[in-house]
């Protein structure tokens, strides 16, 4: 069963459109994450929501924006895509009510920008 | 943060053990050492993780070391659906993952 769904698995926006992905997540978990991921290197943490606080990375660029309405579900928006922003999207989730959970990843989205 | 050293990557036979080095000289009395693997295409996938005694799942053992300065990830009986990038990190409670570079693993069959 699915527990982090990500939303389409394939996204293509064009240079300077933005484009907007989603994360949806069936474990009621109150923490939720994005990461992005180029070729060949290791996930990046943009920034994440403890419940609504919203926590950005330093060298999260202003590009990036989220938005979490609800447990449930969570957005990345990309303002105004560049070719270097082409990447794969992970969504994690994780809960504080037990010390030392593990992160529950989904499959991410990979985008690409023309 | 607490920085952890994996070799670039490693190569075994299919139905062999596995063992998958992990130097965390610099870590805390408070630093959990967790295993995360990321297979082709997929998400990262959360393996097992330790604070100071040997743990035991079903997917893997973790054997750290008495000063806790490395840690060993010990896949029992490699099969080709274990080939994957392999992470060490070192967390504090739920705090955030932050990835290093990790060993990629290939399997022979």
């Amino acid at each position: 069963d699915a527990m982090v769904i990500q939303n389409p698995r394939y996204q293509v926006t064009q240079f300077g459109k933005p484009v907007t992905l989603s994360c949806s997540q069936t474990l009621n978990h109150n923490v939720m994450y994005w990461y992005q991921q180029k070729s060949s290197q290791a996930p990046k943490l943009l920034f994440h929501y403890y419940d609504k606080d919203f926590n950005n990375e330093a060298d999260t660029p202003d590009n990036f924006q989220s938005r979490r309405p609800n447990t449930s579900f969570c957005f990345l928006d990309i303002r105004s895509p560049g070719l270097g922003d082409a990447a794969m999207y992970l969504c994690a989730t994780t809960t504080t009510g037990v010390s030392n959970q593990p992160q529950h990843f989904g499959d991410g989205t990979r985008l690409s920008i023309l | 943060d607490a920085k952890t050293t994996q070799p670039n990557s490693m190569e075994s036979n299919e139905e062999e053990p596995v063992h998958l080095p992990c130097n965390h000289s610099t870590i805390s009395g408070t630093d959990y050492i967790h295993w995360y693997r990321q297979l082709p295409s997929q998400g990262p996938e959360y393996v097992i993780h330790g604070l100071t005694s040997n743990v035991n799942n079903r997917m893997a053992s973790l054997a750290i070391a008495e000063d806790r300065k490395s840690s060993t990830l010990i896949l029992h009986r490699a099969t080709l659906r274990d080939a994957a990038v392999y992470y060490c990190i070192l967390r504090i409670g739920n705090d955030k993952i932050i990835f290093g570079k990790g060993t990629r693993l290939h399997i022979l069959p």
